[in-house]
């Protein structure tokens, strides 16, 4: 079924260590995108792209980067998490063109310890 | 860029009542806007849509209203139920590539 994938949906790690958090979809779409969210709260955009080799900056700072070497693959690197990475990341997808909505995987929950 | 502003950022119903939440938008070229439902623990989906072209557009028991002019749009959830609660976003996009979300409401359905 097409849809959209994070790994690993929790991760509790130390300060200082690096680690990446993966999205794949295999819904075919170009446009990519990664935001923050606290559980609830407003959604924050951290990272876009809209094709492979594409990525811009969002408007949320989050010392973070992003790579997108394969259109279905989008995976979001902390280099060295803090406690104020803590934090749900949702990962979306959008087709190009009009009329496409954005649909969003089920996130991965990061805690900083 | 574009400004979303969602209220109200609680709102407690009746079960059986209605639920109205409003957004407005800063940006005239806005011509998409997605309602998202996002339950506890999981995933914002979509919900409805409507595009610049429409007014009014509606789907069971949910509803939503465009005013182009004044720049608002609002959700409407009639005979609510208690699976109803969830946080709901509101979005607004010009290009479809860049979608801007309002800071969501908690809707509470007192059973």
């Amino acid at each position: 079924e097409a849809d959209i994938y994070q790994t690993p949906r929790y991760l509790v790690i130390g300060t200082g260590k690096k680690i990446t958090l993966e999205c794949s979809q295999t819904m075919g779409h170009d446009k990519m995108y990664w935001y923050q969210q606290d559980p609830g709260m407003e959604l924050h955009l951290i990272h876009y792209s809209y094709g492979v080799n594409s990525t811009e900056k969002g408007d949320l700072s989050s010392e973070s980067t992003v790579s997108r070497i394969r259109t279905e693959h989008f995976p979001l690197t902390l280099e060295s998490a803090r406690p104020s990475h803590t934090s749900q990341y949702l990962c979306a997808s959008g087709a190009a063109g009009r009329n496409s909505p954005l649909h969003f995987g089920n996130g991965t929950r990061l805690t900083v310890t | 860029g574009e400004n979303v502003e969602q209220h109200p950022s609680t709102l407690s119903v009746q079960e059986g009542d209605s639920a109205v939440i409003k957004c407005t938008y800063s940006d005239s070229a806005s011509n998409y806007f997605p309602w998202y439902k996002q339950e506890l623990g999981k995933r914002p989906q979509l919900i409805i849509d409507i595009r610049s072209n429409v007014g009014e557009k509606k789907d069971q028991r949910i509803a939503v209203t465009l005013n182009k002019t004044a720049k608002h749009f609002s959700l409407h959830i009639t005979e609510t139920q208690p699976e109803d609660s969830a946080v709901y976003f509101c979005a607004a996009t010009y290009n479809f590539n860049k979608f801007y979300f309002g800071s969501g409401t908690k809707l509470n359905v007192k059973p």
